[in-house]
């Protein structure tokens, strides 16, 4: 089973600033016959249910702000919020669909300092 | 907007079998995956299982010998059954629509109901 790591566990960032969040896996989910990193991000807000925003490593889900972006490739990947706001504290999940079992990282807790 | 709605029994007793549908409204339910995951109180996500329009499903291992999941596409709508709980199942339970390929198989979930809570207790 791939398994996925999170870093760090909890982050506190400046309204404003850059927050990163960073996701490696066990092995390669960079699926070599359409040159796809099988990754998604997820933001998880107390008493609700995932949001997808990231998907193919690097995709913005519609309706998704542009501050969101994701990047890496094979076994490192990124979420990374340009300008943290208010509304952005969550818990921010990574998880592979490369294959089954699909896996989820242990998720990074984000809050304003 | 698709959404999911789902339904199903709260609290169990240990050996019980926990039965959970998710009903899809104003969207299709074939050319998608159709998951179940589920999150233990202040942990992380775990996902259990797909299933797609025709019926196959595919199970996280870990759970496997305990877990069905089910369809009636003539009610929109597919089902989970975990039997033999224990206090260990005790999580919120999460139906999800997974967006899949024609010719390659993903699976990553983009629309989720909100999420059934289920406790084991005796």
């Amino acid at each position: 089973d791939i398994v996925m790591t999170q870093s760090p566990d909890s982050l506190a960032v400046s309204l404003g600033e850059r927050a990163t969040i960073n996701c490696k896996s066990t092995q390669s989910i960079l699926y070599s016959s359409n040159n796809k990193n099988y990754l998604a991000w997820y933001q998880q807000k107390p008493g609700q249910p995932p949001k997808l925003l990231i998907y193919w490593a690097s995709t913005r889900e519609s309706g998704v702000p542009d501050r969101f972006s994701g990047s890496g490739s094979g076994t490192d990947f990124t979420l990374s919020i340009s300008s943290l706001q208010a509304e952005d504290v969550a818990v921010y999940y990574c998880q592979q669909y490369y294959t089954s079992p699909y896996s989820f990282g242990q998720g990074t807790k984000l809050e304003i300092k | 907007q698709v959404q999911l709605q789902q339904w199903g029994a709260g609290l169990l007793k240990p050996s019980e079998t926990v039965s959970l549908t998710c009903v899809v409204y104003g969207g299709s339910f074939s050319g998608y995956y159709w998951n179940w995951i589920r999150q233990p109180p202040g942990k992380g996500l775990e996902w259990i299982g797909e299933l797609n329009h025709s019926g196959s499903t595919n199970y996280n291992p870990s759970l496997k010998s305990r877990v069905t999941i089910s369809v009636d596409t003539s009610k929109n709508h597919f089902s989970l059954k975990v039997s033999s709980v224990t206090a260990a199942d005790t999580a919120v339970y999460y139906c999800a629509r997974g967006r899949t390929g024609s010719y390659f198989h993903y699976n990553y979930m983009d629309v989720w109901g909100k999420g059934t809570t289920v406790t084991v207790s005796s």
